[in-house]
């Protein structure tokens, strides 16, 4: 099974810590999206990425967070000194190409990172 | 600012009926509408999708319709089967106003829906 694979499935950090995330796209996919969950909320974009570039970073929250996806090796979410309201559902998404308006290829989504800060 | 809507939070269908959910969204640069399923602890899944150049489109039991003048997306189930209970997320994308284009998606807060034997 050749699709999205984010790791870990849970994660547990104390208020301070950091936190790293990892997303593998499917094979053949150059482009990566992160969307947190929040409880009782739909999917909220974060930021999207291509291999050593954000093309658009415009739902990061300003401080604490940042997001890479280098040239080898997986896309990489890092929250640095976590808070409670932290706490959510990390999904990575990965498409074939950036298809612009009209696009007509899915997102393709990973299982998830569940983060509780304690 | 809620940009794509889903205003029931959950819909109760018997098995074998039609289930209908619903979808409202603002932002008139949208043009490709998508709905996903998601089951608890997985990611979420697409089902169908529409192009704002038509007003439906069908996939074995799944049906969406677009109605642009009223902003208005709808996606219908039938019938409904058991495994079809899941949380229904309505999302949309598009439009040159939107930073980076590409498949930057607008979710909704998604209907759970339940389909009842």
């Amino acid at each position: 099974n050749a699709g999205v694979m984010q790791n870990p499935r849970h994660l547990v950090r104390r208020r301070g810590q950091e936190a790293r995330l990892r997303c593998s796209p499917m094979k053949g996919h150059s482009h990566v999206y992160w969307y947190r969950q929040l409880p009782e909320e739909g999917l909220k974009f974060m930021v999207y990425l291509q291999k050593e570039n954000i093309i658009d970073e415009s739902g990061m929250p300003k401080e604490r967070f940042s997001a890479e996806f280098p040239k080898e090796g997986p896309s990489i979410l890092r929250i640095q000194q976590v808070v409670r309201g932290d706490s959510a559902a990390y999904f990575c998404a990965s498409s074939p190409l950036r298809t612009g308006t009209g696009a007509n290829s899915p997102l393709h989504f990973g299982n998830g990172t569940r983060l509780t800060v304690t | 600012d809620q940009q794509v809507k889903q205003n029931s939070p959950s819909l109760s269908v018997q098995e074998g009926r039609i289930s209908i959910l619903n979808c409202d969204y603002t932002n008139s640069m949208f043009d490709y509408f998508l709905w996903y399923k998601k089951y608890p602890a997985e990611g979420p899944t697409f089902l169908i999708s529409i192009s704002s150049i038509k007003d439906k489109n069908e996939d074995g039991r799944f049906t969406v319709f677009l109605n642009k003048s009223a902003k208005h997306l709808s996606l219908h189930i039938v019938p409904s089967q058991p495994g079809d209970s899941a949380v229904y997320f309505c999302a949309a994308s598009g439009g040159r106003g939107l930073t980076g284009g590409g498949n930057k998606l607008t979710f909704g807060t998604g209907t759970q829906l339940k389909v009842e034997l």
